[in-house]
């Protein structure tokens, strides 16, 4: 059981806004940064937001990142079937868990 | 141009040891951390270990601990980890990546290898 709290499953279609929470604790959201990785099956992950809600240069300004206490969310607006694919929070932990701890990941379907 | 690429796919019997190599270039190796992370089949992403390029200084999570040995040559800007006394649940892809934070470890991973696949099968 992940320490990071996500949805299994999300989906939207083409051109919808969707998003996924991430639920933490003060030990690891609440008094740290989150970073959200983008899994495509048979790839390497890819850094799609850090530092809460920094996007690193080539990723679209379709994806957004916020956080609030200890939960955080991913936004994606003008949904495209390459979204596809499977999304991850990310924190440092200031317990026993971590140090670092990621989400179980949210399954994203394009309808 | 960063890259980081792994040694190649490893079948294992259980109870044997695994070194998996993560071979870095196009940055200064000593400067960022290296994590582990491995994702299982039907599982999602777990944060296995780092290692600190530039003094040797490793942490791995408590799951691992005893199990995971992280070492570096900075000689060729590479990472090792090797993973013991292997079962079935370790039969997952492992991935290295670099991880971004400045002056101490965040999970700022900017760079991942192509991944490791290593199966443990009798």
């Amino acid at each position: 059981q992940s320490v990071l709290t996500q949805p299994p499953s999300a989906s939207g279609t083409p051109g919808q806004r969707v998003t996924i929470s991430c639920s933490g604790s003060t030990l690891d959201i609440g008094s740290n940064y989150v970073y959200w990785y983008q899994h495509l099956p048979g790839t390497a992950p890819k850094l799609l937001i850090y530092r809460n809600n920094q996007r690193p240069s080539g990723v679209p300004d379709r994806f957004s990142g916020s956080k609030s206490d200890t939960s955080a969310s991913l936004a994606i607006s003008g949904l495209r079937s390459e979204d596809e694919a499977d999304y991850y929070c990310a924190s440092w932990d200031d317990g026993l868990s971590g140090p670092v701890v990621f989400g179980g990941g949210t399954k994203l379907t394009v309808l | 141009q960063v890259h980081l690429v792994q040694s190649g796919t490893e079948v294992k019997k259980p109870g044997a040891s695994v070194k998996i190599s993560c071979k870095t270039s196009g940055y200064s190796f000593t400067d960022y951390y290296i994590h582990w992370v491995r994702q299982a089949p039907g599982q999602g992403l777990e944060w296995m270990a780092w290692i600190n390029p530039s003094s040797g200084g490793t942490n791995t999570a408590r799951k691992f601990q005893g199990r995971v040995t992280l070492t570096r040559d900075t000689s060729i800007s590479a990472a090792y980890m090797d993973l013991s006394r292997l079962t079935s649940d370790d039969t997952a892809i492992y991935y290295c990546t670099r991880d971004l934070g400045d002056d101490y470890p965040q999970a700022w991973f900017d760079s991942w290898g192509q991944g490791t696949l290593v199966t443990v099968s009798s």
